[in-house]
């Protein structure tokens, strides 16, 4: 059980939007800490997506944004394409942890 | 350009212990945390500490303490993962990373992940 929660899956068709939300509690989102976002393509190592809520990295799109509000945290996908497909994670800090870095359960995107 | 290129994975048997390397490349190792991150077989990420080159100094999740120790060469620039008294749940993909300053840190670089099977 993940200290960040996520929906299993989420899925939408080419061209369309979609969000996937990451949900925590006051020892982490809540305490102001930032949300970090994943991809990972199965078989391939996790790729930095959003870091600090709403920043992409380098080479990241721009359909690709993040936003935060009190426990939460979502990741939005517009103008969805094919090669979106693959899974997403969410990550923070939970200093009730001893000092933890704690991951979402992940989320399964399938572009219809 | 930033690389971290994992070695060491493996088969073992329960009780043993495993030692996973991280190569890194591409910019100033001392200047920033390696974290390592695993995945058991169609499962979520777990993050299991953190070590500062610099430093030395260390920091691990909880259910981890007591049975890894993470290191690092800096003449090489290679850290490392060393778990001990594997079990069966332990088999997962291990990946190295490079926390970069945030708050909290992010992991941008990733390598490319170190498999290791526990197996009786």
């Amino acid at each position: 059980q993940s200290v960040l929660t996520q929906p299993p899956s989420v899925s939408g068709a080419p061209g369309q939007r979609v969000t996937i939300s990451c949900t925590g509690s006051s020892s982490n989102i809540g305490a102001r800490y930032d949300v970090h976002w994943y991809k990972q393509v199965p078989g391939t190592a996790p790729k930095l997506l959003i870091y600090g809520t709403n920043n992409r990295p380098s080479g990241v799109p721009d359909r690709f944004s993040g936003s935060k509000s009190g426990t939460s945290a979502s990741l939005t996908i517009t103008g969805l394409q094919a090669e979106d497909e693959a899974d997403y994670y969410c990550q923070s800090y939970d200093y009730m942890l001893s000092g933890s870095w704690v991951f979402g359960g992940g989320t399964k995107l399938t572009v219809l | 350009q930033v690389q971290l290129v994992q070695s060491g994975a493996g088969m073992k048997k329960p009780g043993a212990s495993v030692k996973l390397s991280c190569k890194t490349s591409g910019y100033t190792f001392n200047s920033l945390d390696i974290n390592w991150v695993r995945q058991a077989p169609g499962q979520g990420l777990e993050w299991m500490g953190w070590m500062n080159p610099k430093s030395n100094n260390t920091g691990f999740a909880q259910k981890f303490q007591g049975r890894v120790t993470m290191t690092s060469d800096t003449s090489s620039t290679t850290a490392y993962l060393e778990l001990r008294s594997l079990r069966a749940d332990d088999t997962a993909m291990y990946y190295c990373t490079r926390g970069q300053r945030g708050f909290p840190n992010y992991f941008d670089y990733w390598g490319q992940g170190s498999l290791v099977t526990v197996y009786s």
